[in-house]
């Protein structure tokens, strides 16, 4: 069964401390997305993965980084700079970068405490 | 910049009433337009899409038609039921890149 999976779904983290947010997928697309969502709002971009090995910084990357060593994986870390990590992380996939749909993983919800 | 706008929410209408969510949108060139379909605690969910001015999207009884002369793809569906309860979201995709533009979401709630 092919799709998007996000892990774990709740994640906790004290301040001060990275955390890192997977996502994984069995779709064999080029392109992968990392966006935050935040209550009554849209979502917004964080970081973007055309091809393996190379990757973009979004509209909201500042403390946040990421890495694209394998096609199906692109893990997202939440480091100690970002000031308001606490929301919604989503991954989502296309077959490439700039002409086909993205589908959407099923979310991690970060807190931080 | 490109940028989506959509009705605010949330929207409460009764099972059976007919429904319509209003998105515009601004962008350079011809987009391609989405709407989403996000349920409680889950990701996003495609609902549909058209790429090109006066096409419709349709799924699951929900359509949308690309307005360019209006710059719009509102979304309609004729009879609403408790499990289309969500947030649904529009979205564009410009013309050069993937990235998307989301609006800020349309809460739907469907009373029986």
């Amino acid at each position: 069964d092919g799709g998007i999976t996000q892990s774990p779904k709740y994640l906790f983290r004290k301040e001060g401390q990275n955390v890192t947010l997977s996502c994984e997928q069995n779709l064999n697309h080029d392109a992968m997305y990392w966006y935050r969502q935040d209550p009554g709002q849209g979502l917004r971009l964080i970081y973007y993965s055309q091809i393996v090995n190379d990757f973009q910084k979004g509209d909201i990357a500042e403390g946040y980084s990421v890495s694209r060593e394998k096609k199906e994986s692109f893990p997202l870390t939440v480091t100690s700079a970002q000031k308001n990590p606490t929301a919604f992380y989503l991954c989502a996939s296309s077959a490439s970068g700039s002409t086909d749909t993205q589908y959407f993983g099923p979310g991690t919800r970060l807190t931080v405490l | 910049g490109d940028s989506v706008t959509q009705m605010e929410g949330p929207v409460t209408l009764s099972e059976e009433a007919f429904l319509t969510i209003n998105c515009t949108y601004t962008a350079t060139g011809y987009p391609s337009l989405f709407w989403y379909v996000q349920y409680p605690g889950e990701g996003l969910q495609l609902l549909l899409k058209a790429t090109k001015a006066d096409d419709k999207g349709s799924n699951k009884g929900f359509e949308a038609t690309y307005r360019k002369e209006t710059t719009s793809f509102h979304l309609e569906k004729g009879s609403v039921q408790v499990s289309d309860s969500a947030v649904y979201f529009c979205a564009l995709r410009a013309n050069q890149g993937g990235k998307l533009i989301f609006g800020q979401g349309t809460e739907l709630s469907v009373k029986p």
